[in-house]
């Protein structure tokens, strides 16, 4: 596609469930990052992989959260155990070399999750 | 421990006139600077990408200045337009850390 597709848009859960947001990056980009944005926030970083592997996790804020790219395009971010807090925005991004230097992020739309 | 601030959460200012919006740093030492620009519902758009050792940027009516004495980024959009009004972000990286953003500026340029 043409660029970064997030789905779904919208997901509503009931506090306890499990859900799975999917991120599809652009063709050809390495490296993919997930990002939380609550309401009236910037972006916060969760993980980031380069290829396949996540290298840089530091951002999870517990072990409810996981996150998968197993053939190093689609990217899943897993969240069990869904708390009320885990409602905000979520941003998948990506680029073709590490956005944390010379390269700039493209992002998707977002997932909007509500945990009710 | 990092942080960036965005001067203010809210700016309003008259069409035609030049945006003006800050972002500091502190306890951080950015090998590079970007800025953002996020619509309602939408996620951020790269405008624009600034290095270290560049004191200016420019890209058609958008300017970005990186002052790494006094921990500052200037990002400036001369002839406002209402079409400019959103949210401006800024992003720090230092080359081996993700990129860290700021709250964001809400800009409104009133017709």
């Amino acid at each position: 596609g043409a660029g970064v597709s997030q789905t779904p848009s919208n997901k509503v859960t009931e506090k306890g469930k499990y859900v799975e947001l999917r991120c599809d990056p652009i063709s050809g980009h390495t490296a993919l990052y997930w990002y939380r944005q609550s309401l009236g926030q910037g972006p916060e970083f969760l993980i980031y992989f380069q290829g396949t592997g996540a290298a840089d996790d530091s951002g999870l804020p517990n072990d409810r959260f996981f996150a998968v790219r197993p053939e190093g395009s689609v990217s899943t971010l897993k969240i069990q155990r869904t708390e009320r807090g885990d409602s905000a925005v979520y941003l998948c991004a990506s680029s073709l070399g590490w956005a944390g230097g010379n390269t700039e992020a493209f992002f998707g739309q977002g997932t909007r999750l509500t945990v009710v | 421990s990092q942080k960036i601030e965005q001067n203010s959460e809210a700016l309003n200012i008259q069409e035609g006139k030049t945006a003006t919006l800050t972002c500091n740093y502190t306890n951080y030492s950015p090998a590079y600077l970007q800025w953002y620009r996020q619509d309602p519902g939408r996620g951020p758009v790269f405008l624009l990408l600034i290095r270290e050792n560049e004191k200016e940027k420019r890209k058609e009516r958008l300017k970005v200045t990186f002052d790494t004495t006094l921990k500052q980024s200037l990002f400036h959009i001369t002839a406002s337009q209402p079409a400019d009004s959103a949210t401006y972000l800024c992003a720090l990286a230092s080359g081996n850390t993700p990129l860290v953003f700021g709250k964001g500026t809400r800009l409104s340029v009133i017709a």
